[in-house]
């Protein structure tokens, strides 16, 4: 079945420094690639998507990029704010039989501190 | 985009009892979406709710245990039946966005049991 695998956490960094959360995915098919992220007291949010092989998501400033040959979507962002501190879920959707489910990681909660 | 509210945004709960979350939604929407965040664990599908039929269930959540009502196209409310420990969770209510894999969340429900 289709899965998602991303870095066990928590991350913790200072203002400024690089961030790589890692995603790999097990699936079926050709899925498209998500990053979700959700904010203290928030709800999940749509962060980035990639929807085919060597595409490459972004906004605010965080990129990933759909890599087939690994099965990877990693998360980068080359310079982090004490606001992006939140809790980061890569996901795939794969249709199969016709319905498309989102399959969410486990989750990796970012700290970044000033 | 729209915008789900979700009630109760917490609680605890004694072992045995029931507790109905309610999710609202400020736009007319055809599906919505309940998940469980169990601790530590990746968001789970519990099932979809469509408007005027029977909600749809994954595999492993049965209607007995957790009953949903769809009674217009903008709420929906979860049930947790007779609850255990092991119910401890953030019950999260979604709907979709206009592309695939993009979902909308509310803040989420975390319930605790006693």
């Amino acid at each position: 079945g289709n899965s998602v695998t991303q870095m066990e956490g928590p991350v913790t960094l200072s203002e400024e420094a690089f961030l790589t959360i890692n995603c790999t995915y097990t699936a079926t098919g050709y899925p498209s690639l998500f990053w979700y992220v959700q904010y203290p007291g928030e709800g999940l949010q749509l962060l980035l998507k990639a929807t085919k092989a060597d595409d490459k998501g972004s906004n605010k400033g965080f990129e990933a990029t759909y890599r087939k040959e690994t099965t990877s979507f990693h998360l980068e962002k080359g310079s982090v704010q004490v606001s992006d501190s939140a809790v980061y879920f890569c996901a795939l959707i794969s249709p199969q039989g016709g319905s498309e489910k989102l399959v969410f990681g486990k989750g990796t909660k970012l700290t970044v501190n000033p | 985009s729209a915008v789900i509210s979700q009630k109760p945004s917490r609680d605890i709960c004694q072992r045995g009892t029931s507790l109905t979350i309610q999710c609202q939604v400020d736009s007319q929407v055809t599906m919505m979406f309940w998940y469980r965040q169990q601790p530590g664990q990746s968001l789970t599908l519990i099932a979809t709710a469509n408007q005027g039929s029977e909600a749809t269930y994954e595999s492993g959540f049965v209607i007995d245990k957790f009953p949903i009502s769809r009674p217009n196209l903008t709420f929906s409310t979860l049930t947790v039946s007779n609850m255990s420990p092991e119910d401890s969770s953030i019950y999260l209510c979604s709907v979709a966005g206009s592309h695939s894999g993009e979902l909308f969340f509310g803040e989420g429900s975390r319930l605790t049991v006693l």
